[in-house]
């Protein structure tokens, strides 16, 4: 089966531009997350969807962020307007819905996020 | 992709060798936990898990130790090999929740 894609791998923006970044999960898989890593410290969860709702979005970290999954396929996480410190690696995941998370998810290759 | 951070933990192990790698866990109430390894611009990719009623796992070249007494996790890896090479995390979590909590990353150099 094809993985989790993500799109763009990486992105140069300025200081109070607006990005979004794209992700898509294995199909089939009804759970989608978004996880980031700033300034190479531990991965940090930012929300999880099921389907197209939104299950848990207590990581995210200001209103700037908005995420979506119309339609329950794939994700899209705008950043608007984008800080120095929104610089990091975005992962999405995804997994099945009966695991519930157990064996893990499977993670995109991240898109690297440079703010200037 | 993701270049492995400059400023992680560092563990230099010669290739043959085998290396062991430790977490500290934050949750006493967290039952599952998982290892995962990042090689440079990949995502985190399973290695190995544990649930909390057990105390040792073993898979292939790889176990993983739990001690809940002291919150504590370790990943053995036997015969480090060139390709063991990437940042190692460690992930908890707890029944009920998707939600995983990951440590700060041990990078592991194997040196030829």
């Amino acid at each position: 089966e094809a993985g989790v894609t993500q799109f763009p791998s990486h992105s140069v923006i300025e200081k109070g531009q607006t990005v979004t970044l794209r992700c898509d999960p294995i199909s089939g898989h009804d759970n989608l997350y978004w996880y980031r890593r700033v300034m190479g410290k531990e991965i940090k969860f930012l929300l999880h969807f099921v389907k197209e709702s939104k299950q848990d979005e207590s990581g995210m970290p200001n209103n700037r962020f908005l995420a979506e999954r119309t339609g329950g396929t794939y994700s899209t996480l705008k950043v608007q307007p984008a800080e120095l410190e929104d610089s990091g690696v975005y992962f999405c995941a995804s997994s099945r819905a009966q695991n519930r998370g157990l064996g893990g998810y499977t993670f995109g290759s991240g898109t690297r996020l440079t703010v200037v | 992709g993701e270049s492995v951070g400059l400023h992680l933990p560092t563990l230099s192990v010669q290739e043959g060798d085998n290396s062991i790698i430790n977490c500290a866990y934050s949750n006493s109430a967290s039952d599952y936990f998982i290892w995962y390894k990042q090689e440079s611009g990949k995502g985190p990719q399973f290695i190995i898990d544990i649930r909390s009623n057990m105390d040792k796992r073993q898979g292939q070249r790889v176990t993983v130790l739990l001690n809940k007494t002291v919150k504590h996790l370790s990943l053995q890896i036997a015969a480090t090999q060139p390709g063991d090479s990437a940042v190692y995390f460690c992930a908890e979590t707890t029944s009920g929740t998707y939600k995983y909590i990951f440590g700060t990353g041990t990078r592991l150099k194997v040196l030829a």
